[in-house]
This record gives structure tokens, sequence and C-alpha cells, in this order.
């Protein structure tokens, strides 16, 4: 069974700063795909960002860039220059191997950007 | 048009009502979803329409219906609902293939009383 693990469940960041939520993850299938996504309080989910198991880099998407540590089993979402319209609920997810399409989510990290 | 469109974004119902909420999407995807969200939980799977299955989580009480009648629509019948069934509705597609993105709609916020 797959699962997904972020332990913030706020986070606060100046405006202009940098701040990381974390993701951890577990299975023990090779092969997986790890997303993150944004939903502000109009409610719609927004892809941010996407790491597959065998990519050698971290993935990167303007100012969001993906810490992957495959042996600690982590996938940290990193946001640099922090604005206010961050303030949002982020979640990560995972899809995991055997052809599965079906993403599982984490319970999410709310940030608050402050001025 | 927005890439997912939900359909009604609100709705309060009584336990006994019948009420259906409507996803459509135009992206020419070939896999819906529906999640409920409620607070304090992480996104819970009910539904997966793809070209090849249905999935569908265990779970879910048979008092929620799915329907999809072609790969762009898909539809939530709600019958003699309980309170604790409030929560955020979203519904979601994809290409159905493995590791790819879901698109979302902004979701039907469900109360019932």
């Amino acid at each position: 069974a797959q699962k997904i693990t972020q332990t913030q469940p706020g986070m606060f960041v100046q405006e202009k700063e940098a701040v990381t939520l974390d993701c951890t993850y577990d299975t023990s299938d090779p092969s997986y795909g790890l997303f993150w996504y944004k939903q502000p309080s109009s409610g719609e989910m927004i892809f941010l960002i996407y790491q597959g198991s065998y990519d050698q880099q971290n993935a990167t998407e303007g100012r969001y860039s993906l810490n992957f540590q495959k042996a600690r089993k982590s996938a940290n979402l990193v946001i640099s220059a922090s604005q206010l319209g961050d303030s949002a609920m982020y979640f990560c997810a995972m899809t995991h191997g055997g052809g599965s399409y079906i993403p599982t989510f984490g319970r999410g990290t709310s940030l608050i950007v402050h001025p | 048009e927005t890439g997912v469109t939900q359909t009604p974004r609100h709705l309060v119902m009584g336990m006994t009502n019948k009420k259906s909420l409507k996803c459509e999407q135009h992206l020419g995807h070939n896999a819906m979803y529906w999640y409920k969200q409620s607070a304090k939980k992480p996104l819970e799977l009910m539904f997966v329409y793809s070209l090849e299955e249905r999935v569908e989580n265990n779970s879910v009480p048979s008092r929620f219906s799915p329907e999809c009648p072609n790969s762009s629509h898909l539809f939530l019948h709600l019958h003699t609902l309980q309170p604790e069934d409030s929560a955020l509705y979203l519904c979601a597609s994809s290409q159905g293939q493995k590791n790819e993105k879901l698109f979302f709609g902004s979701g039907t916020q469900l109360s019932v009383l």
C-alpha cells in the first residue's frame, strides 16, 4: 500500500522569502510519480510540479522546485520568493507503479504568506 | 471555457432530497474522477471512470451513485444523504495514463441539513 505524509498542518512565511513544505511517501514500487497541487480558497486544485521516480534531476517549474531525496523517500516542495498569492493549501500526491494513474493525496499543508 | 466545469458551486439539501452533481471536461481526456474533501481529512477518491474500467472506493455508501454517459460528462447522483456527507466534492480529469497530472474543477460545496 502507498502512503503520503505531510507533517506540517500550517506554515507561515514572510513575503519574498523561501519556504519548504514537507512530504514523505511510502511505496514498495520502483516506479512512481510524485505531484504537488495548490488549492486556493476558491477550491480548485491546481497542478504545480511533477517528479518521476526515475528522474535524475530535481524538477523545477518557475518559483517551484521539488527536493527529491529518493533514499529518504521525501519529496519536499520549495517555493522561492514567496508572494501573497501563494497563500493556499498545498497537497502532495503519488501514483505508484503497475500502470496506476490514480493519485493518493496527503492531508495538505496550509501556507500563509505575510506581507 | 475552463477545462473542467462543475455545477452547482453550492448545494444545500435535506436528507430526503435527491440531487445530482454535474461535471464536464473540455480537454479531451479519457478519465474522470470524483473526490470528496472533508475538513481536516485527506482527499478521498470516490469513483473513477476511464475508457477501460470503472474504479470505485468500496467504502463509499450506496447513497452516492456515479454516472458517466460519455468521456466528457460525469454525474454524481445523491439520495438520502446524511449530515456527515457535507463536504467539498471535486471532479477531475486526466488522460488516464500512468503518472499524468489531474485537472480539477472548482468543486461543489455540499451541505446536508
